[in-house]
Parts: structure tokens; sequence; C-alpha cells
């Protein structure tokens, strides 16, 4: 079946710098991949979602970008601000199963220093 | 944000008790899942269902019992818990056949004595 992994676990920027997740994934035959963003005590919300047809998508400040050959993909968020902060989540869509479910990282911590 | 609801939000419980969590969708869509998602670790996919019908059951221990009555609502029944089986229980929704896209609702945070 499908595995996701995420790095970093934590990371913490300087307001107005960029922060980069990146995620691998193993089963080749994924072609949905979103993140989520879960702030404290909320729910996961949906930022930005690729699929495997293109190789990235920006969205304002948010970027995704896709490797197929690699099977990595990767958020970038641009000129960080303070209410960015939180954990992040990218997921695979596995089709192991009848109609494929989403398999997600571990998380990744994003505290914006202002 | 009112499109996926949990009730109830906060629930401790004894390892004796049963209880339910509950999840009500209002997007029109027509599958539905229960992850778990516990500190430092990924959401744990635990049930799916398409069309009220359980597609999935990712392993998860019988103490945990799914029940899909229609559609637009999920419940998760509670017996006979472990203190490990403490954590925040979401609910997602989504509308299958369509956009791959997930919503999820507030979750019950689960603390189990």
């Amino acid at each position: 079946g499908e595995n996701v992994e995420q790095h970093p676990s934590t990371l913490s920027v300087q307001e107005g710098d960029s922060a980069v997740i990146k995620c691998t994934y193993s089963d080749s035959a994924s072609n949905y991949f979103p993140w989520y963003k879960q702030e404290l005590g909320k729910r996961p919300q949906l930022i930005i979602d690729i699929r495997s047809n293109v190789g990235e998508k920006k969205d304002q400040r948010i970027a995704v970008t896709l490797n197929k050959t690699a099977k990595h993909f990767s958020l970038h968020i641009t000129e960080t601000q303070p209410e960015d902060s939180a954990v992040y989540f990218c997921a695979a869509k596995n089709y192991g199963g009848s109609q494929g479910n989403l398999i997600f990282g571990k998380g990744t911590k994003l505290s914006v220093k202002p | 944000e009112t499109g996926v609801t949990q009730t109830p939000r906060h629930l401790v419980m004894g390892m004796t008790n049963k209880k339910s969590l509950k999840c009500e969708q209002h997007l029109g869509h027509n599958a539905m899942y229960w992850y778990k998602q516990s500190a430092k670790k990924p959401l744990e996919l635990m049930f799916v269902y398409n069309f009220k019908e359980q597609t999935e059951n990712n392993s998860v221990p019988s103490r945990f019992s799914p029940e899909c009555p229609n559609s637009s609502h999920l419940f998760l029944h509670l017996h006979t818990l472990q203190p490990e089986d403490s954590a925040l229980y979401l609910c997602a929704s989504r509308l299958a056949g369509g956009a791959d896209t997930q919503y999820f609702g507030p979750g019950t945070r689960l603390t189990v004595l």
C-alpha cells in the first residue's frame, strides 16, 4: 500500500521568509496530492492540491510542486505571516482500496515568528 | 463552518462506558470517513462508507463500531475502550465519483480514563 513520509516534523521561520515542506510517496499509481492546514484546536482544511498531470500549482503565497519520477511533492509558502503558523499535512490518494483513500504524512508544525 | 458537524466536541468516558460519536454532513456528499488523530502520529483512517456501505475497515478493534444509516449521518459507537484510545476523532466527507477533496468536521476530543 501507499506510504507517505513528510519532513521536517517542525519548522520555524521568521516572518517574511519562505517555508518549504517536503513529502515522498511510495505508490507510483497515486495521482492526487492534497495539502491540509490544521490550526490549533481546529479541523484540517484543504489549502491546495495537485494532480499528477501537472508539475506545479500556485495560489497566491502558496505553491505545490510535484516530481512524479522521484515520487515527491513539496509545499512552498512565501512571505510567511504569523497566521501561517499551524500543522501542515500532506497526503496521497491510494488506489489500493475500492475507491482510493487518502494516506497522510505525519505533519509539520510550522511556527512563524514575528 | 457548518458543512460537516460533529457531536459531542469533547467526551470523557470510563473504560466500561458505552458512548457514541455523531457526524453529520450538509454538503450532499455520499462518502464518509472516520479518522483517529493522536499526538505525533499521522491521521489514521479507521472506516470508510460509500453510499452507506462500509467499504473499508482499516484493522480497527471491535470496540469501535461504525454505523451509517444514510449518506448524511455517520456514527462511531464506543464500548470498553482503553486509555490509549484517547485521541481526536475526525469525521470527513467527500463526493464519491466527483472531486477528491475531503472535508473534515471539527472532531471529538475523546479522553478514556
